[in-house]
């Protein structure tokens, strides 16, 4: 069965300081790859996917990056945390796309990083 | 890619059914409907998906009128634990776009 593991899964930075979440996923090859970000009370906002190694997208601009070095491993992070970096960070896969109608993309979440930036 | 508008809120009973509609009208033809609930704390977890028409699973139906511009997730016989959020999105490929979400809170 697949597994996806998030760490830490709190953690408290000041302003200033860089920032490195890590996401593994196990069980599966070749996933589709996402991080979202949560702020209290509020929706999912989707930062970054990836289709592949080395192959990520952007969302949204900002001062976060994601790299995906292995098949399975997914990175966020930031050279200088802002305040507005707060937040609920999750990670999350889905199975590969096959055909153009898509019968099949349910998304796994992690269990998520509670990020304070003070 | 589908925009989706949904209630912010909903207040239920125990043991009603619970309906909460969400209206997607710029959903594309190959967009799915996909409905998700997520508890404090914790990554959404997937409840049901569908294209048109009804879907129906063990834990949820979901309601898709022809023109796929709403759809409707139904809740049977609902408990203090199905007290969360639901997101419904409109997927394209591999985006998935979360909105604000429905709170569903379920009183005794």
């Amino acid at each position: 069965s697949q597994t996806i593991h998030q760490w830490p899964a709190t953690l408290v930075q000041p302003v200033g300081s860089p920032l490195s979440l890590e996401c593994t996923v196990e069980g599966t090859s070749n996933p589709n790859l996402y991080w979202y970000r949560q702020a209290a009370g509020r929706g999912l906002q989707l930062l970054f996917y990836s289709v592949g190694i080395g192959q990520i997208s952007s969302e949204v601009p900002q001062n976060l990056s994601a790299s995906r070095p292995q098949d399975r491993q997914f990175i966020l992070s930031s050279k200088k945390l802002l305040l507005s970096d707060s937040g609920f960070y999750l990670c999350a896969w889905s199975p590969p796309i096959s055909g153009i109608l898509s019968s099949y993309n349910e998304q796994f979440f992690g269990p998520g990083t509670r990020l304070t930036v003070l | 890619l589908a925009k989706t508008t949904q209630p912010i809120s909903m207040d239920s009973y125990e043991g009603q059914e619970v309906n909460i509609t969400c209206s997607h009208n710029n959903i594309a033809t190959n967009d799915y409907i996909t409905w998700y609930q997520q508890f404090p704390s914790q990554g959404p977890r997937f409840i049901i998906q569908g294209y048109k028409t009804k879907v129906t699973n063990e834990v949820a139906s979901l309601f898709i009128p022809a023109d796929r511009k709403s759809s409707t997730l139904s809740l049977p016989r609902v408990s203090l634990s199905d007290t969360a959020v639901y997101y419904c999105l409109g997927d394209n490929f591999n985006k998935f776009y979360f909105g604000s979400g429905t709170k569903l809170n379920v009183k005794p």
